[in-house]
């Protein structure tokens, strides 16, 4: 079985510039997480979707970053514009059910 | 909100050394409880889990047991292998499937 795509898996990027990242989860998971991870710290949900629909987005900051899983299946992060702080990695993970979460390899992204 | 506490690293150890690597929770209700671990290069992958109160969970010979009471969950190995090195990570589920880390505890196992 597949695991989890992401693409790209380095970025590097200045500041203000726009960037986009995407995920390809396990078929048949239909439910979709995109988390930040900071170095030194654990992951952090950024949102999560169900299907096409959005569960949870609280912790996306809406003003830079947006997220959309068309048609249930993949899904892009864009980050619009990017600060020095969006430095971080991009960890994509898919779920057939509660609590087995399955994650992708990351993207590191570093933004100068 | 909820939290995750982990022990700071890096643990260093020698090859067949006791691992103990403590975490403690803070959540409402009564959360789900997980160790993950990320190999160098690797995406994080679920290492085991307890989902109530004295509930044991076990993989590749590391063990954790759910502790209500001093709201704990330790993850421990008898002997580690270099292949142990890796860097671990408490997490909690309060709310469907939303995951809660802590920040992670680099293991260093030397031969």
């Amino acid at each position: 079985e597949a695991g989890v795509a992401q693409s790209p898996r380095y970025k590097i990027i200045e500041k203000r510039q726009s960037v986009a990242f995407w995920c390809n989860p396990i078929s048949g998971h239909a439910t979709l997480y995109w988390y930040q991870q900071i170095l030194g710290q654990g992951p952090k949900l950024l949102i999560q979707f169900q299907n096409n629909g959005v569960v949870d987005d609280s912790q996306l900051p809406k003003d830079r970053f947006s997220a959309e899983r068309l048609k249930g299946v993949d899904s892009t992060l864009k980050i619009q514009p990017a600060k020095l702080e969006d430095s971080a990695v991009y960890l994509c993970a898919s779920s057939p059910r509660s609590y087995e979460q399955y994650f992708g390899p990351g993207t590191r992204l570093t933004v100068t | 909100g909820d939290s995750v506490t982990q022990m700071e690293g890096p643990v260093t150890l020698s090859e067949e050394a006791f691992l103990t690597i403590n975490c403690t929770y803070t959540a409402t209700g009564y959360p789900s409880l997980f160790w993950y671990v990320q190999y160098p290069g690797e995406g994080l992958q679920l290492l085991l889990k307890a989902t109530k109160a004295d509930d044991k969970g076990s993989n590749k010979g590391f063990e954790a047991t759910y502790r209500k009471e001093t709201t704990s969950f330790h993850l421990e190995k008898g002997s580690v292998q270099v292949s142990d090195s890796a860097v671990y990570f408490c997490a909690l589920s309060s709310y469907g499937n939303k995951l809660v880390f802590g920040a992670g505890t680099i293991l260093r196992v030397k031969s």
